[in-house]
């Protein structure tokens, strides 16, 4: 199994508190995931990374910041969180972007 | 950009007869992957098989295996002989090689597969 943590596995917050969710690997890989999964909506990319300090916009980035100042961490900011940011986040690794996704154990977050 | 379209929101099978989940995609890029995932009740996203565009063959990969049919965009998977612990969510997924595909993995929205006994 890829070595990837997610951190914590679970979370539960208020409306309006920050929240950091930490994704580690011990894969050395240059490419990393942040996607949250909803009922009826599958996985949905929120931002990925390509490198130390590059990161770029997925398709639900709106209310989320990443970071990633060592290649095995990269970091998902929920800045004020709200209610519709609910679901399951799951950090995914990829060796070169070619191949297939290795995915985290995922974190539940609830924010009520 | 890639959409994913899995029509089955759920099916029932009986144990031991062959399975058949649906994807359709469409794309504009000239190569791309094709994947699928499997998601147990547990939570973990579990890698299946994958094919390629330009792969002359099938993939298969002990009892699961892509049905590929390029001029129709499909993707089917497979699953011959079910146990019940296929049980799972089965999610369909693409990438597009324009330019590496560093951005990740398009997803479907997954169909709910229960094997009974």
């Amino acid at each position: 199994d890829a070595g990837i943590t997610q951190s914590p596995r679970h979370k539960v917050t208020e409306t309006g508190t920050p929240v950091t969710l930490r994704c580690h690997q011990t894969e050395n890989h240059r490419y990393m995931y942040w996607y949250r999964q909803d009922p009826g909506h599958g996985l949905r990319l929120i931002h990925y990374s390509y490198g130390v300090k590059d990161t770029d916009k997925g398709e639900v980035s709106d209310g989320y910041s990443v970071s990633r100042s060592k290649t095995e961490d990269f970091l998902l900011t929920l800045e004020s969180a709200t209610s519709s940011q609910t679901s399951v986040y799951f950090c995914a690794i990829s060796g070169d972007g070619n191949e297939k996704l290795f995915f985290g154990s995922g974190t539940q977050l609830s924010v009520l | 950009a890639q959409k994913i379209t899995q029509t089955q929101p759920g099916m029932f099978v009986q144990e031991k007869e062959a399975v058949t989940l649906d994807c359709t995609y469409d794309t504009s890029d000239p190569s791309y992957g094709l994947f699928w995932y499997k998601q147990p009740s547990s939570g973990e996203m579990i890698f299946l098989i994958y094919q390629g565009s330009y792969d002359q063959q099938n993939a298969t990969e002990g009892r699961y295996s892509l049905n590929f049919q390029k001029a129709r965009k499909s993707a089917n998977l497979v699953i011959s002989a079910s146990q019940l612990g296929d049980s799972a969510m089965y999610f369909c997924a693409m990438r597009g090689y324009p330019g590496g595909g560093a951005d990740g993995l398009t997803f479907g929205k997954g169909t709910h597969l229960i094997i009974q006994p």
